[in-house]
């Protein structure tokens, strides 16, 4: 299995800002996932990163608003563009190894809150 | 195309009674089935999974699952349930044959009285 943790664990920004939220996992993976999720509910996919390419966006985000960087097999960041209330959720962090197994682990995810 | 159904959004049991967390499913291809768990205020805990073999497969905290592929279900169970088994289940599918991001539920949450 794989631990990731995720920085900030949560945050209270300003309507018309940005946050950076960043994904480290103790071991290379294949494949890291952004989802959103609202308290109770299920998951939303936003993106899945690429190492050294651009994300592949899921209908609805688009990168001007969720910028995606993947510099390596262990590291990810999501960044949430010109805030506002809407974008108020948990985002999570997952990751799969494809060579060791098909589940995913997902981190303790970060809870934002726009105002 | 590939999709997932809980058809309940929440399930009562007592403790020390069997309880279910149901699951069905649709994909074109082979199914890969997993369970996942939520504590609250924490991420998704991997709980089992199938792939191929045997239909009933066996998970962490005592969990287990029916892989039924003529009703296509992957039904969770637990013979005797506990209150710390109370949270929100998942349940996830994907084509094995096509791609590697899977359809999420819309969760289920257990709760389990004293």
């Amino acid at each position: 299995s794989a631990v990731i943790s995720q920085k900030p664990s949560r945050d209270i920004c300003q309507r018309g800002t940005s946050l950076t939220i960043q994904c480290q996992v103790d071991s290379q993976v294949t494949m890291m996932f952004w989802y959103r999720q609202q308290p109770g509910q299920s998951l939303t996919l936003i993106a899945t990163a690429n190492q050294g390419s651009e994300a592949t966006y899921e209908s609805g985000f688009v990168i001007d608003k969720f910028p995606i960087s993947r510099p390596n097999l262990t590291f990810s960041t999501l960044t949430v563009s010109n805030m506002s209330p809407e974008d108020s959720s948990i985002y999570l962090c997952s990751v799969t190894n494809l060579a060791e197994s098909y589940e995913q682990y997902f981190g303790p995810g970060t809870r934002l809150t726009v105002t | 195309a590939q999709s997932v159904a809980q058809p309940e959004d929440q399930v009562n049991v007592a403790e020390g009674n069997p309880l279910t967390v149901k699951c069905t499913y649709s994909v074109s291809g082979n199914p890969y089935l997993f369970w996942y768990v939520q504590y609250p205020n924490r991420g998704l805990q991997f709980l089992l999974k199938y792939i191929t073999g045997d239909n009933l497969v066996k998970g962490s905290y005592g969990f287990e699952a029916e892989f039924n592929k003529s009703q296509t279900s992957f039904h969770l169970k637990k013979p005797s349930a506990l209150v710390s088994d109370s949270a929100l289940y998942f349940c996830a599918v994907r084509d094995g044959g096509g791609s590697y991001i899977p359809t999420f539920g819309r969760g289920t949450s257990l709760i389990v009285h004293p």
